[in-house]
């Protein structure tokens, strides 16, 4: 079936970078954007950016650009997002989601499964 | 980027309610607007895409209206499942942004 599968939970140090990898399986991987989203603690979802399997590129939200790297291995189909110069309030839970490339106004149908990061010393 | 503001933030129902929660853009987003819904400790899941599409397999008791700056999300009569929080989001432009949520408890 269609999945997005997410790397497991990571602790890191404030000033660190945490690498987390989204799994896609059940679909073509290069059809759909993978976008980032995190949760802090009890806040809301906040969209971080997303990347074009297809050719690589890239879009950020103005907050994370010069901190967050999104790149993909297609012969794997498999998304990453590497987030770096880690603070305590960017510990969140950092979900994947895809939508597609080709068509407009779709939503983000199938998530991963969430991958929690703690920042803390 | 786009800014979306959804209120209530939080509301109060009874089971069988109808229930409306509201959403702004910050600018024109024609009907790029979708709706999900999640419960604690899980993903969200989308409810409602392109401002009135019901997305495969959510219950009809679901719908969604609006264009432009201003959205609805309707659910015709709140049953205990519902009870969640529900997101707004843009798919106007990149990157995807979130409204800041509305939490539906009893």
């Amino acid at each position: 079936q269609v999945q997005l599968v997410q790397s497991g939970a990571e602790v890191k140090k404030p000033g660190a970078s945490v690498k987390v990898s989204c799994k896609a399986s059940g679909y073509t991987f290069t059809d759909y954007y993978i976008h980032w989203v995190r949760q802090a603690p009890g806040q809301g979802l906040e969209c971080m950016g997303r990347i074009n399997p297809n050719s690589g590129g890239t879009n950020y939200a103005q907050k994370f650009q010069g901190g967050v790297t999104m790149t993909r291995d297609t012969s794997i189909s498999t998304a990453y997002m590497e987030l770096s110069r880690l603070r305590s309030d960017d510990t969140a839970v950092y979900y994947c989601a895809r939508v597609p490339i080709f068509g407009v106004g779709y939503g983000m149908d199938v998530w991963g499964q969430g991958t929690t990061v703690t920042v803390s010393s | 980027d786009i800014q979306m503001t959804q209120s209530p933030s939080s509301l109060s129902a009874s089971v069988g309610d109808r229930v409306s929660i509201t959403c702004r853009a910050s600018q024109s987003i024609s009907t790029y607007l979708n709706w999900y819904q999640q419960k604690p400790g899980k993903a969200p899941t989308l409810l409602i895409y392109a401002a009135s599409s019901l997305q495969s397999g959510v219950p009809s008791r679901f719908s969604g209206s609006g264009s432009g700056t201003d959205f609805t999300l309707t659910i015709s009569s709140l049953q205990p499942q519902d009870f969640a929080t529900y997101y707004c989001q843009q798919s106007y432009s990149a990157p995807l942004t979130f409204g800041g949520g509305t939490k539906v408890e009893i």
